[in-house]
């Protein structure tokens, strides 16, 4: 079965421009996450989709950060325009839990790490 | 929301010798407590998990025991090898996973 993919793996950029991350989840997973790890904590929620719907997305800056699931498979997150804090590693998830149910594995992906500079 | 306290946030062990990581939560709801690996550069791993209606839980040389009442959980690996070194995290949930700040485990051959 395949996992969780993401791209870029790796990017830098600087300050005030834009990036873009691309998340494809387990197939049939209904349910996708975006997760934020800075350097030394645990992954932070960004964002919750269930198919092509948000179900939370309360800690996303939405000043700055976008997140898309267009057709309930794909993903996009979007940072614009970027802050020096924003260094960190994006992580994209995915499980088959259903709306707002407990107990099913989340699977993450091997991260999208940014820097800006 | 959920806090999820994790300690230590470093732990070096003799190869062969137990580790142990304690997680403390604040939501009575959470339900849902799973443990996760990471190693460097990759995503983090579930290596196993615990739900509210049991009280410990083991996969070979892992262990997880759950005081809902102390809202507490930990993590046990026993016979630890090299290949144990990596960052582990707790989480505990409702519906909303919430992670811990991670233990650096080392294992000294």
């Amino acid at each position: 079965e395949a996992g969780v993919a993401q791209s870029p793996r790796y990017k830098i950029i600087e300050k005030r421009q834009s990036v873009a991350f691309w998340c494809n989840p387990i197939s049939g997973h209904a349910t996708l996450y975006w997760y934020q790890q800075i350097l030394g904590q645990g992954p932070k929620l960004l964002i919750q989709f269930q198919n092509n719907g948000v179900v939370d997305d309360s800690q996303l800056p939405k000043d700055r950060f976008s997140a898309e699931r267009l057709k309930g498979v794909d993903s996009t997150l979007k940072i614009q325009p970027a802050k020096l804090e924003d260094s960190a590693v994006y992580l994209c998830a995915s499980s088959s839990a259903g709306l707002k149910r407990s107990g099913n594995t989340i699977y993450f992906g091997e991260g999208s790490w940014l820097t800006v500079v | 929301g959920e806090n999820v306290e994790q300690h230590p946030s470093t732990l070096s062990v003799q190869e062969g010798d137990s580790a142990v990581i304690k997680c403390t939560y604040s939501d009575s709801a959470s339900n849902y407590f799973p443990w996760y690996k990471q190693e460097l550069g990759k995503g983090p791993q579930l290596i196993i998990d615990i739900r509210s209606n049991v009280g410990e839980k083991k996969d070979q040389r892992i262990a997880v025991t759950l005081n809902k009442t102390a809202k507490h959980f930990s993590l046990h690996i026993t016979e630890t090898q090299p290949e144990d070194s990596a960052v582990y995290f707790c989480a505990a949930s409702d519906y909303k996973l919430s992670f811990g700040a991670g233990t650096t485990v080392t294992v000294r051959a």
